[in-house]
């Protein structure tokens, strides 16, 4: 089934660890994007990438880093977690001059 | 600084009734505002979406009314069915290198009770 695929699903960190959330989509999209959702402050974007090679900051990028070195992949790295950082994280992409983002199944992850 | 603002925070509307929710923007730059639908643990999913050049665009019982002078949107969800319980978030795009970049609203949970 084409899509979004994250993984893991959920994951328990320690903080100070260094994570890697893996994001792959196979619908070709050029743009795609990182969000955490918190309750009661809906989506907010970390990093995007309107193709490959190309990254841009969101409205909360600090923490988080992100590569795109192919048109499939785009993994969101925490390089040293923090508590701040306990969330729901959902990757998305989009088909270029479109408006509809497609979302993945979320990974939702605890740093203690 | 809240780029697009959504209301209500939650709703609870009887089964039939009619479901309103609200949202507004700042940035005239926004070109394409679409709503989506997330069941719990899923990831969202697009509902409808309008482009500033129409007022109104109706697709099955969901409808979205724009009001481009002021800068607002609202998606009505008519004879609404318990199956429409969700949480539902208003977004803004604007163009940044060919692609949509959506900024979305806090989220409306609503619950239809049957």
């Amino acid at each position: 089934i084409a899509g979004i695929t994250q993984a893991p699903t959920s994951q328990i960190l320690a903080a100070g660890r260094r994570m890697t959330l893996r994001c792959t989509q196979d619908m070709r999209h050029n743009a795609m994007y990182w969000y955490r959702q918190d309750l009661g402050l809906g989506l907010r974007l970390i990093h995007y990438s309107n193709t490959a090679g190309t990254t841009g900051k969101g409205e909360v990028p600090d923490g988080y880093s992100v590569s795109r070195a192919n048109t499939d992949d785009f993994p969101l790295t925490l390089a040293s977690a923090v508590p701040s950082q306990t969330s729901v994280y959902f990757c998305a992409s989009s088909a270029q001059g479109t408006g509809e983002a497609f979302f993945g199944q979320g990974t939702r992850l605890t740093v203690v | 600084q809240q780029q697009v603002k959504q209301s209500p925070q939650s709703l609870i509307v009887q089964k039939g009734g009619i479901s309103i929710i609200n949202c507004a923007y700042e940035n005239t730059a926004f070109d394409y505002f679409p709503w989506y639908q997330q069941f719990p643990g899923k990831g969202p999913a697009l509902l409808i979406a309008i482009r500033p050049d129409v007022s109104e665009k109706k697709e099955g019982r969901f409808t979205i009314s724009f009001n481009k002078s002021a800068k607002q949107f609202s998606l009505h969800i008519m004879d609404s069915q318990p199956g429409d319980s969700a949480t539902y978030f208003c977004a803004a795009s604007m163009r940044s290198g060919g692609s949509y970049i959506p900024t979305f609203g806090r989220g409306t949970s609503l619950i239809v009770h049957p």
